[in-house]
């Protein structure tokens, strides 16, 4: 069974602090890697995408990736209350799995 | 560039009714279409997949259907809805097979009473 993993939080975070949120994955050929954000009642938005290990920054965004260790991460810099929301991972092998996500809060 | 619709943004229908969400991709050709279920405190369960028109996968057997009638529209449906099947319901379309990313349109909220 391929799974995603991530920790379902809340997480909680001060404004302007980094938040870090983990991910998990289960299949070691998987390929790519995306990270979405997902406000309550609405559908979920591509904010990153990784494919080889390392760093990957976007603006205030950095996804990491290890593959040896299968785990992608995703920083948040200089958090803002507009980022609360859920961050949900997805790997790709052959299909694209999601793990259930992390609410993640920042407080004002 | 690509835009995806979705309709109706919420419905209410009582168990044993029938069902059909709707899903248009505008500004691409032949694009990989998807449905996708995520209920209360799940994680997104990918329902359907298409490659082009006419065809169709399953991931999950269940009284749900999908069909592709057009290049651009991807249609979810159910003779008879169960409890079970409520949930948020999210189209989603991607320019490659599983091997790109997916753009998700604003997604049905079903409530079956």
């Amino acid at each position: 069974q391929k799974e995603v993993e991530q920790n379902s939080g809340p997480l909680s975070v001060p404004e302007g602090a980094i938040a870090s949120l983990n991910c998990t994955y289960s299949d070691r050929v998987s390929q790519s890697f995306f990270w979405y954000r997902q406000y309550s009642g609405k559908s979920p938005e591509l904010i990153m995408s990784i494919y080889s290990n390392g760093d990957k920054e976007d603006g205030r965004f950095t996804a990491q990736l290890n593959k040896a260790s299968q785990y992608v991460s995703l920083l948040i810099r200089d958090s803002q209350p507009s980022d609360s929301a859920t961050y949900l991972c997805a790997v790709n092998n052959d299909k694209i799995i999601f793990g259930k996500g992390t609410r993640l809060h920042i407080l004002p | 560039s690509q835009t995806i619709h979705q309709w109706p943004a919420t419905l209410v229908q009582p168990v044993g009714s029938p069902l059909s969400l709707e899903c248009t991709v505008e500004g691409t050709s032949n694009p990989n279409l998807y449905w996708y279920r995520q209920a209360a405190g799940r994680g997104l369960q990918l329902l359907f997949y298409s490659v082009g028109i006419g065809q169709i996968s399953s991931e999950v057997p269940q009284n749900l259907s999908a069909s592709r009638p057009q290049d651009r529209q991807f249609i979810l449906s159910s003779k008879k809805l169960l409890l079970s099947d409520s949930g948020f319901y999210l189209c989603a379309w991607s320019a490659a097979i599983f091997n790109e990313k997916l753009f998700f349109g604003s997604g049905t909220q079903l409530s079956v009473l």
